[in-house]
């Protein structure tokens, strides 16, 4: 079945590491999207990608970093400059241009320990 | 920028009550607008897409309506069910970006 696959679901941290998220999707998507979730709190958008090998920042793209080297893969890295990086972390992907609908993973639950 | 800014950020009624949420929008160029579902500690589910050229859409109990000119849409939700608690959050799409509101949090009383 086609769709989007976040892992881990959940992923702690220690202080000052680096860790990455994973992004995968089947739905031959163009655009993959980052989005932070924070406890009663709408999504932030982090990082988008409309093609390979090009991404924009977003809103909150402080501290985080991306890469889209593959159509399918839009890895998410949380840098140590990222000071409060305990959230709900969602993936979406979308057809480039009008008339299309955005699909989300699951998620990823990260917690700084 | 867009802006997106949902009414009201909680809500609580008894089971059985129609009910509205409110959802605005700053920039009316946009592609669509969604309605989605979000339970405590989960992901996204997506109930209703209205795309621009659309006014409204329905599902079951659900409708959502979508006025671009006045950048508002409402989701209205019949006969409520204890089952409905939930954040409903709207998400609109435009220039390659999906912008979200904060969210309803929504507590249906059985």
């Amino acid at each position: 079945d086609g769709g989007i696959t976040q892992s881990p679901k959940y992923l702690f941290r220690k202080e000052g590491q680096n860790v990455t998220l994973s992004c995968e999707q089947n739905l031959n998507h163009d655009a993959m999207y980052w989005y932070r979730q924070d406890p009663g709190q709408g999504l932030r958008l982090i990082y988008y990608s409309q093609i390979v090998n090009d991404f924009q920042k977003g809103d909150i793209a402080e501290g985080y970093s991306v890469s889209r080297e593959k159509k399918e893969s839009f890895p998410l890295t949380v840098t140590s400059a990222q000071k409060n990086p305990t959230a709900f972390y969602l993936c979406a992907s979308l057809l480039t241009g009008a008339n299309t609908e955005a699909f989300f993973g699951q998620g990823t639950r990260l917690t700084v320990v | 920028k867009q802006e997106v800014t949902q009414i009201p950020a909680a809500l609580s009624v008894p089971e059985g009550e129609n009910l509205v949420l409110n959802c605005s929008f700053t920039d009316s160029a946009i592609y669509n607008l969604q309605w989605f579902r979000q339970d405590p500690g989960k992901g996204l589910t997506s109930l209703l897409l209205i795309q621009s050229s659309q006014r409204e859409q329905t599902s079951g109990r659900l409708n959502a309506s979508l006025d671009k000119s006045s950048g508002r849409s409402t989701l209205y939700i019949a006969a409520s069910q204890p089952g409905d608690s939930a954040t409903y959050l709207c998400a609109v799409t435009g220039g390659f970006k999906t912008i979200f509101g904060a969210g309803t949090r929504l507590f249906v009383k059985a």
